[in-house]
């Protein structure tokens, strides 16, 4: 079964400073990739994915990611914080075949200091 | 444009109570899905849905039923309340895999 970890529990930054956010999957074949954020008391919404193609994705609100196969990592990252970007990432994973339904890490929550 | 619409958003359940959390969706979206969420764990996949008729479990389905009559409807039924079962729960929806999901703005369960 396919597992996804995220080390990082939570985070600080300082506004306008970069952001890298980590993400490890565990799957025998290329899986379908995805980073969430969650703000408080709120659903989730996709910031971007990855299924094939070019491994640097672009998503919404200036986020990246990359896909990195040898390392079975898919990195979120942000140039300039903003202190809207407070909340928490959640990195998913998702495959073709068997349970057709997204594994989960267990979230960073995201701090931006002034 | 309503998405993927959760009710209620708050209950409280004494044990042993049951009450069903209602899930719709109107972008005919083949895929439904319920999560639950704890705080540190991220999201547990409970029971998931690829289409009218069919459910299959999740990771944690004990406690749990489901039904899926129609493409829209995907309610989440919770028999004999236990305090194993307060969380936040989430619907979501998909039209497949690859597009990501819709997820509602879920439902906080408290069991005392």
């Amino acid at each position: 079964a396919q597992s996804v970890t995220q080390p990082d529990i939570h985070i600080t930054v300082s506004e306008g400073a970069s952001l890298e956010l980590r993400c490890n999957y565990s799957y025998g074949a290329t899986p379908y990739l995805f980073w969430y954020v969650q703000s408080p008391g709120q659903g989730l919404q996709l910031l971007l994915k990855y299924f094939s193609g070019d491994t640097l994705v672009q998503g919404i609100k200036g986020f990246e990611a990359e896909f990195k196969r040898s390392q079975s990592s898919f990195n979120l990252r942000k140039p300039s914080v903003h202190w809207s970007d407070a909340a928490e990432y959640f990195c998913a994973v998702g495959m073709d075949t068997g349970r057709r339904a997204l594994t989960f890490g267990s979230g960073t929550r995201l701090q931006v200091q002034p | 444009n309503a998405g993927v619409t959760q009710t209620p958003k708050f209950r409280i359940l004494k044990i042993g109570q049951s009450m069903t959390l209602q899930c719709t969706q109107d972008m005919n979206h083949n895929y439904m899905y319920w999560y639950r969420q704890d705080p540190g764990m991220g999201l547990k996949l409970i029971y998931y849905s690829v289409g009218a008729g069919i459910t299959d479990k999740g990771e944690v389905p004990n406690g749990y039923n489901v039904s899926r009559s129609t493409t829209e409807d995907f309610p989440l039924r919770l028999e004999l309340a236990a305090p194993s079962q307060t969380s936040v729960y989430f619907c979501a929806s998909s039209k497949g895999q690859e597009g990501g999901y819709t997820f509602g703005s879920g439902t906080r369960l408290t069991v005392v």
